[in-house]
């Protein structure tokens, strides 16, 4: 069993809808990473998180540490969306990373 | 303005031969890590290091080599001993210790022919 699992896999969006991408882990944390991965491989990081939640934007994150999940939401989606999103936690102070394997999102105009 | 550059994009090398990966970053960040992509899967560590001239193995260290001998610059070997090398190679620094986020390089796509 992967220490990171996301769902979903694939995920198809309408523009303007508001979309959810989970979270789980099984092992403890000092941090849990959200990235974005364009076509062409470069990623950026959009959150870290130990607790609570954050916004940027129309991105929101959050963070229940107790149930060891996670969750991404995008209000108004807009094609340009359209990414991987991947989830990555910190299991301690070293900052190494465990990735999930991502979650593919296309956003339909 | 400061990031991690990665070079080249795309890479072609025929079987047997060692490769160097380019990865320097101009953050002032301590760590450094190299990370295998391969389709459907999670990025995986290769190798990481904290401070000049001092790296660790990571989940996937066989048939690869790493140097640290500037702060800026970590250069990753694939070596003829590694079996499947046709894979995306991204670089990644941050600060010590958590609190600091990533940055990410854009990659370097490597096809063994």
């Amino acid at each position: 069993k992967n220490e990171v699992e996301q769902s979903p896999q694939n995920l198809t969006a309408q523009e303007g809808e508001f979309i959810t991408i989970n979270c789980s882990y099984s092992v403890g944390i000092s941090a849990l990473h959200w990235l974005q991965q364009h076509p062409g491989g470069g990623i950026v990081s959009l959150f870290m998180l130990s607790s609570g939640k954050k916004k940027h934007g129309r991105l929101i994150a959050t963070i229940n540490i107790q149930e060891k999940h996670s969750s991404l939401h995008i209000t108004a989606s807009h094609p340009r969306d359209s990414a991987v999103y991947i989830c990555a936690v910190e299991p301690g102070s070293q900052g190494n990373l465990i990735f999930g394997k991502g979650t593919k999102l296309s956003v339909k105009p | 303005d400061g990031g991690i550059t990665q070079s080249p994009k795309y890479l072609f090398r025929k079987e047997g031969q060692n490769v160097t990966l380019s990865c320097e970053q101009n953050l002032n960040h301590d760590a450094m890590y190299w990370y295998r992509q391969d389709p459907g899967q999670g990025l995986r560590l290769i190798y990481y290091s904290q401070i000049v001239n001092d790296f660790q193995k990571g989940d996937i260290a066989e048939g690869y080599s790493v140097s640290r001998e500037k702060k800026e610059s970590f250069p990753l070997t694939v070596t003829s001993a590694q079996k499947n090398p046709t894979a995306f190679y991204l670089c990644a620094s941050s600060g010590l210790g958590t609190g600091f986020g990533y940055t990410f390089g854009s990659g370097t796509r490597l096809t063994v022919v």
